[in-house]
């Protein structure tokens, strides 16, 4: 079965900081692996998705990813961390038996002026 | 946004009682899901429909059971509320297409006292 894992429930950074959070999954075969946001109080809404077209995907809001089969990472990154990234940051990978998403427990990014 | 709705947002109930949370769609997407989300845990699927009348469990199913009896709706009961049952659920949609991401509602946050 398919999983992920995110290293860090927290990660801190000051505005206009590298943002990195990591992703590391686990698949007997090529995965589909997505990226959500979660602001407080709110659904989740999608940063971005690798499907296997193209390794390094980018998404909304600046953020980017990129598929490392070797490493079997999926890192999300962002050059320059805005106020308005604070948030929670959520990996996931699509279950091959069914279409169901298996999340990761999550980073919660913290951004400091 | 996908046009999800969820209902009741918030909901206290007392232990024992029965729970029935609804989560209406609007895309005609086939899939649909029930997650809920505690601290330390992401999200975790509860259970899951492939179309109507069509429904099968997740990782976390126990005291939970749901109904799907037209496309646009996908019911949770909590049949005996618990006080673990405490949490915030989240229903989701997707397509058919095994690459498509899912969409998220806003959360129902049930408070079991």
């Amino acid at each position: 079965a398919q999983s992920v894992t995110q290293l860090g429930s927290h990660v801190s950074v000051s505005e206009g900081a590298l943002v990195l959070l990591r992703c590391n999954y686990s698949s007997s075969v090529p995965p589909y692996l997505f990226w959500y946001v979660q602001y407080p109080n709110q659904g989740l809404q999608l940063l971005l998705k690798y499907t296997s077209a193209a390794t390094l995907v980018k998404g909304i809001n600046g953020f980017e990813a990129e598929f490392k089969k070797s490493e079997t990472s999926f890192h999300l990154t962002k050059p320059s961390a805005h106020m308005s990234d604070a948030a929670e940051y959520f990996c996931a990978v699509l279950n091959t038996g069914f279409q169901k998403l298996v999340f990761g427990t999550g980073t919660r990014l913290l951004v400091s002026p | 946004d996908a046009g999800i709705t969820q209902s009741p947002r918030h909901k206290v109930t007392e232990t024992g009682t029965p729970v029935t949370l609804r989560c209406h769609q609007t895309e005609n997407h086939r899939y649909m899901y029930w997650y809920r989300q505690d601290p330390g845990h992401g999200l975790r699927l509860i259970h899951y429909s492939y179309g109507v009348k069509d429904t099968d469990k997740g990782e976390v199913s126990d005291g939970y059971s749901v109904s799907r009896s037209k496309t646009e709706d996908f019911l949770l009961t909590l049949e005996s509320a618990t006080s673990s049952q405490t949490s915030v659920y989240f229903c989701a949609i997707s397509e058919r297409e095994r690459r498509s991401e899912a969409f998220f509602g806003q959360g129902t946050r049930l408070t079991v006292v």
